[in-house]
Parts: C-alpha cells; structure tokens; sequence
C-alpha cells in the first residue's frame, strides 16, 4: 500500500517570497491533515480536510496561509507571502474517515526554510 | 483546555538498557484517546499505540510497553533491551476534540 506522498521535499525561499506544498493521500482516505512542526516542538494542525471540505481551520493563519483539496483526493497548501517565523516542516496526514480514535498515517513532510 | 506534557527532551542510552519516555496530559473531557507516534530521522510520524480514556489495561508489544494511570493523568512508555534502531524522536498526543502532540522526547541508542 502506497503511503502518504508529499513533494517538494525541501525548499529553501525567501522572506516574502510564495511557496506550495502538495500532498497526495492514501488511496481512499477521506481525512487529510495539514501539520506545522516547528524545529523542537511537536506537530501543531494548521487545518483538517473532510473529502473536499473544511473541519477545521481555527489555527491557519488565513492572512497568508490558503489550503484547497480539489475533487477530495490531492491537497495543496500555500503561503504568501512567507515569513521567517514559517521555517518549519510541513506534514501531511490523512485517516480513513476522521474519527476520533483513528490513526494517522503520516508522510515525510516538506522542509521549509524562510531566509 | 488539552496539554500533554513530555519533560525529557532528550534520553541517550547505550544498546540493551531498558528507557521509560514519560508523558502526561491535562484534559477536562471524560473520554479521549492517547497516541504515541515514533518520528524516526526520514521525518515521518509512524504510529505506534493508542489507548482510550476507559481502557486502563497495560499493553506489551515485544520489546514495546505503554503503562496508562488516570489517576496521575500519565501514559509512560517503556522500551526493553533498546536497540539502535529505536532512535528516534517520540511523541505522545492526546485527542479530545483536537488532536494534541506533546513536544516530543528525543532517543538516542548508542551501541
């Protein structure tokens, strides 16, 4: 079973600059997650997908942070303009229908760094 | 409010010691569910165990041990006879209505 695919896998950009990050879910998932980690923290949800819709965006900066999940499948997260404070990895999860106690399945996330 | 708290940030052990990662978290919600995930150096978060706020039964898995108390709002997991490749940054996360992770414990197993 092919896992959660995500790409690039570094980027290096600077202050102002734009950048997009693109996820690939596990077949059949309806759930996809987008996650902030911050060097030394644990990951922080910037937002949760349900199919094509939005759950829950409550800790996305909306001024400069915009994610979309075209058809439910591929999801997209973009940030214009960066900041230094966006240096971070940026992971992307997905589960099969949201629930609770569900596990996460996690892909290798995307290396930003913001000079 | 949700919290998990993981106090060692860092734990270096040399192969074959066993090595307790401690993890506690604060919640008002009567159920919730407790995960540990394993972030090996590729970077992405395998999942490892999770438990629910009414189950408090004790779980091994090979060398894998995870220790769940209520009472001191704890889930402690404990690894035996390390092994190298157990190195990696360990996360334990709490889900009420928002998945929460702790800020992680790093393992380091030296030969």
């Amino acid at each position: 079973e092919a896992g959660v695919a995500q790409s690039p896998r570094y980027k290096i950009i600077e202050k102002r600059q734009s950048v997009a990050f693109w996820c690939n879910p596990i077949s059949g998932h309806a759930t996809l997650y987008w996650y902030q980690q911050i060097l030394g923290q644990g990951p922080k949800l910037l937002i949760q997908f349900q199919n094509n819709g939005v759950v829950d965006d409550s800790q996305l900066p909306k001024d400069r942070f915009s994610a979309e999940r075209l058809k439910g499948v591929d999801s997209t997260l973009k940030i214009q303009p960066a900041k230094l404070e966006d240096s971070a990895v940026y992971l992307c999860a997905s589960s099969l229908d949201g629930r609770s106690n569900e596990k996460l399945f996690f892909g290798s996330g995307t290396q930003l760094s913001v000079l | 409010a949700q919290k998990v708290t993981q106090a060692q940030t860092e734990i270096s052990v040399v192969e074959k010691e066993d090595v307790t990662l401690d993890c506690v978290y604060e919640t008002r919600d009567t159920t919730y569910y407790l995960f540990w995930y394993k972030q090996p150096p590729s970077g992405e978060l395998v999942f490892l165990i999770r438990r629910n706020s009414f189950d408090e039964q004790n779980e091994i898995s090979g060398r894998y041990s995870w220790n769940f108390q209520k009472s001191t709002s704890s889930f402690n997991f404990t690894i035996t006879a390390s092994q190298v490749v157990d190195s990696a940054v360990y996360f334990c996360a709490l889900k009420g209505d928002k998945l929460i992770f702790g800020t992680g414990t790093r393992l380091q197993v030296f030969p």
